[in-house]
């Protein structure tokens, strides 16, 4: 089977950074996602890593060991918007499948 | 707005019976994804279209069906509907099919079950 954690509940302070870990375990893995989601609208993507090492999207950054089963998103300079959750999401291989962690809601407080 | 379109973005109905659930992608993407996101179960994959062909299956339960036109829209059809259907319903379109493809969301139909 696939299983995929990440912590529930994150806070942190405006303009500090915040790291979002997600560790997985499947077979067949084929890329690591991770999404944005504020509360009752729809996900948004936020970046995608196959390969390991940092990707690095202006405030966004993600981190992708496959030896490890790990990736993390970290966000810098945190800002009010960005309390949300945040959804680590892995494609499978040749089933084009993709499984979703349980999110990990960010507060952000002034 | 991702571009992605749903509709209905409500539905409210009774048990046993059965709905349709409309999405059209962005212009120009090949491939729809249906999701469902409930409290209890997060957000859980169902199935993936590209082009009219179905390309993979996930949690889909098998009184739910789906289908890609040839205009690309898709529907996602629930019968003998549960109280435990009831959800929200994202679907997410991208270009291809391929790995690197980014999926955009759609808003979403919050489907409840009475």
């Amino acid at each position: 089977g696939q299983n995929i954690d990440q912590p529930t509940e994150m806070t942190a302070t405006e303009g500090a950074i915040v790291q979002i870990n997600c560790t997985y375990q499947t077979s067949g893995f084929n890329g690591l996602f991770w999404y944005q989601q504020h509360a009752g609208e729809a996900p948004t993507f936020l970046s995608y890593n196959v390969l390991d090492g940092l990707e690095e999207k202006g405030r966004f950054s993600s981190f992708l060991s496959r030896s490890k089963g790990y990736s993390y998103l970290l966000l810098k300079e945190l800002q009010m918007k960005d309390s949300a959750s945040y959804l680590c999401a892995v494609r499978i291989y040749n089933f084009n499948k993709f499984y979703f962690g349980s999110g990990t809601k960010l507060n952000v407080k002034p | 707005d991702s571009g992605v379109t749903q509709t209905p973005k409500h539905l409210i109905t009774a048990t046993g019976q059965r709905v349709t659930l409309r999405c059209s992608p962005r212009s120009g993407d090949l491939s729809v994804y249906w999701y469902q996101q409930s409290l209890d179960q997060g957000l859980q994959f169902l199935i993936h279209y590209y082009n009219g062909e179905e390309r993979a299956k996930g949690n889909i339960l098998e009184r739910f069906s789906a289908q890609q036109f040839p205009d690309l829209h898709s529907e996602l059809n629930l019968s003998s509907l549960e109280l435990g259907d009831s959800a929200l319903y994202f679907c997410a379109s991208s270009a291809l099919a391929e790995l690197s493809d980014t999926q955009y969301f759609g808003p979403g139909t919050r489907l409840t079950v009475l």
